[in-house]
């Protein structure tokens, strides 16, 4: 069954810790993305990757960091430069970039 | 700088009613254009997509939208409200350009509420 996982749904962390979120995709494609959602701001991009080994900053970067070592997996490391980093955290995959892109359902973090 | 604007944050019909959310583009390259739909705190599912073949698309749950370039409108639309419509729904275009190459640009969203 082709999808992309998130895990965990729920993740709870102190300030001034760093914290992975999973993203796993099992669809073959070439891009992925990361989404940062918070209540009556939509979606703003994170990091994106259109290709295995590389990756490009969206528009809210700092604070945040990413690897695509494989082409199945995009973690994305909240660090403890990000003032706000409680949110709901979407990541998305497409077959190539630019096309309709597919969701996972979410990792929702709070940082107390 | 490229945009989508969904006119209207929160749409509210009867259940039974015409729902019609609103979306406007700017794209200066023919676009992909998207309707993403978004339950609480689940991910965002893809109701349909315009990748330049026919203008009026038709998607999942009963909904369309109809591309419409000398407008630069992709308005979603279903005849018949559900309650289980009630959702956040999102339009989407194609990013061009240097900067937006491979990204798609998200409107807002509209908040659609459905009433008994």
């Amino acid at each position: 069954d082709g999808g992309i996982t998130q895990s965990p749904k729920y993740l709870f962390r102190k300030e001034g810790q760093n914290v992975t979120l999973s993203c796993e995709q099992n669809l073959n494609h070439d891009a992925m993305y990361w989404y940062r959602q918070d209540p009556g701001q939509g979606l703003r991009l994170i990091y994106y990757s259109q290709i295995v080994n590389d990756f490009q900053k969206g528009d809210i970067a700092e604070g945040y960091s990413v690897s695509r070592e494989k082409k199945e997996s995009f973690p994305l490391t909240v660090t403890s430069a990000q003032k706000n980093p409680t949110a709901f955290y979407l990541c998305a995959s497409s077959i190539v970039a630019g096309r309709e892109q597919y969701f996972g359902p979410g990792t929702r973090l709070t940082v107390t | 700088a490229q945009s989508v604007t969904q006119l209207g944050s929160h749409v509210s019909v009867s259940e039974g009613a015409l729902v019609l959310l609103r979306c406007n583009y700017s794209s200066s390259v023919p676009p992909y254009l998207f309707w993403y739909v978004q339950y609480p705190n689940q991910g965002l599912q893809l109701l349909l997509k315009y990748t330049s073949a026919a203008t009026l698309v038709k998607g999942i749950n009963g909904f369309e939208a109809e591309f419409k370039k000398s407008e630069t409108s992709f308005h979603l639309t279903k005849p018949s409200a559900h309650m289980s419509d009630a959702a956040e729904y999102f339009c989407a275009v194609s990013g061009y350009g240097s900067s937006n190459t491979g990204k798609l640009i998200f409107g807002q969203g509209t908040t659609l509420q459905v009433k008994p």
